[in-house]
């Protein structure tokens, strides 16, 4: 596998489900990020992890749950979701977000449904 | 706070028309511009980018300048094809201040939706 993968790749849950998206980084990246992307919005960044340690989180609702065991690694846990949030979720990995010049390299996205 | 400004889409042109996607841009401080595209199905990835005034980035046939006088990062191509179809975001990265110190987190724009037909 190369660059950053996702899954799974669709997800349909009801809203009393629980479950987690998971993101593999494969750049020997030292930043993870969470974005939602909803139709017709501006990309939301949800959460940014610098070296396994959370440094961002953009007022994102409690029933989302990041987690990055490692710089590689990193996770969404989901529980009692509404129906708002269901969108396309991606992943992203950047070498080092105190450089302003680095780009993002994002995977593909797990498009979730809440039923 | 900082802000992208994109076209609203979408944009409609035949095979090898010209194109220009307008992106302006307001920051607190010097930021770096980028331009990613996202094909039907996949995430965002890089086409090009600019940190300083007056660079311009290139990549696949398209360009854009950083203009500092004007804030503005305006994404060209001399002559589309079918597989330039896709959705194109303009960025920014500028330092903001967080708890832990500062960060370059990016700013996105809403998007362009490119469509080119045969």
């Amino acid at each position: 596998e190369t660059g950053v993968t996702q899954t799974p790749r669709h997800l349909v849950m009801g809203m009393t489900n629980k479950k987690s998206l998971k993101c593999e980084q494969h750049l020997g990246h030292n930043a993870m990020y969470w974005y939602k992307q909803s139709a017709k919005k501006p990309l939301e960044l949800m959460f940014v992890y610098s070296l396994e340690e959370r440094v961002e989180n953009n007022s994102v609702p409690s029933r989302f749950s990041p987690e990055c065991p490692n710089s590689s690694h990193l996770f969404l846990h989901l529980h009692t979701l509404q129906p708002e949030d269901s969108a396309l979720y991606l992943c992203a990995s950047s070498q080092d977000w105190t450089s302003g010049t680095d780009e993002q390299y994002f995977g593909p996205g797990t498009r979730l449904t809440v039923t | 706070g900082d802000s992208v400004t994109q076209m609203e889409g979408p944009v409609t042109l035949s095979e090898e028309a010209c194109l220009t996607i307008n992106c302006t841009y307001t920051a607190t401080g010097y930021p770096s511009l980028f331009w990613y595209v996202q094909y039907p199905g996949e995430g965002l990835q890089l086409l090009l980018k600019a940190t300083k005034a007056d660079d311009k980035g290139s990549n696949k046939g398209f360009e854009a300048t950083y203009r500092k006088e004007t804030t503005s990062f305006h994404l060209e191509k001399g002559s589309v094809q079918v597989s330039d179809s896709a959705v194109y975001f303009c960025a920014l990265s500028d330092l903001k201040p967080i708890s832990s110190g500062g960060s370059y987190i990016p700013t996105f724009g809403r998007g362009t939706s490119l469509i080119v037909h045969p």
